[in-house]
């Protein structure tokens, strides 16, 4: 089993919609957690960063942490087509440490 | 412009040849990450310095691979002896040692393609 799980997708949904993506994580050591966001053949750039659990909110975009079901999630409204990219959680044990990724799952909002 | 750098951005090389990539990290900050990107894969680990220690290799790291950043400043990440497996985009990120977000800056990366 992979420390952090990731549903690849392709995701594909109206622009307007309410996207939903989520993880989950074996290490109860991990207390960053992270979505980054990577356009296609560029590096990933970081969209939300929220430490142990709760929710963080920035514009159309929530992050959400339950550290009991090791599971996190992030939320986008009002979709964009311009927020079609692949999101990657990551997390960590410690701040400013090595992330670990999951797979990503690739968003595509359709005008 | 201030961000992590890396060079080249593609090469193409024949399996056997070595290959050296380059990162320069945001002037300020002391550590420094390597992680592997494979098509549908989320990046994975490789090393991480801090200033010019290199404090700790992935397995991923097998003994083809070897990193070094003299002078704590820019890194490099050597492959030698190219394998097919070894196709894949080599991103580069750094960070400072602490810090209220705890993120990691990451370049445009080195797509290495080995034929």
């Amino acid at each position: 089993q992979k420390e952090v799980e990731q549903d690849p997708g392709p995701l594909s949904v109206p622009e307007g919609a309410i996207v939903s993506l989520n993880c989950t994580y074996s290490n109860s050591a991990f207390q960053y957690f992270m979505w980054y966001r990577q356009y296609s053949r560029k590096g990933p750039e970081l969209l939300m960063y929220t430490y142990s659990s709760g929710n963080k909110e920035d514009g159309r975009f929530t992050a959400q942490v339950d550290k009991s079901s090791k599971y996190i999630s992030l939320f986008i409204r009002d979709s964009q087509p311009s927020d079609s990219a692949t999101y990657l959680c990551a997390m960590s044990p410690g701040s400013n440490y090595k992330l670990t990724f999951g797979k990503g799952t690739l968003l595509t909002v359709n005008p | 412009d201030t961000g992590v750098s890396q060079d080249p951005r593609h090469k193409i090389t024949k399996r056997g040849q070595n290959v050296t990539f380059r990162c320069d990290p945001i002037s300020e900050h002391n550590r420094l990450y390597w992680y592997r990107q494979t098509l549908g894969q989320g990046p994975e680990f490789l090393t991480y310095f801090q200033n010019e220690a290199q404090l700790e290799k992935s397995r991923l790291l097998s003994d083809r691979f070897s990193a070094e950043r003299p002078k704590g400043s820019f890194s490099t990440l050597e492959i030698q002896r190219t394998e097919q497996g070894d196709s894949a985009m080599y991103l580069c990120a750094s960070s400072l040692t602490s810090g209220s977000t705890g993120e990691l800056f990451f370049g445009e990366g080195s797509r290495l393609t080995v034929l």
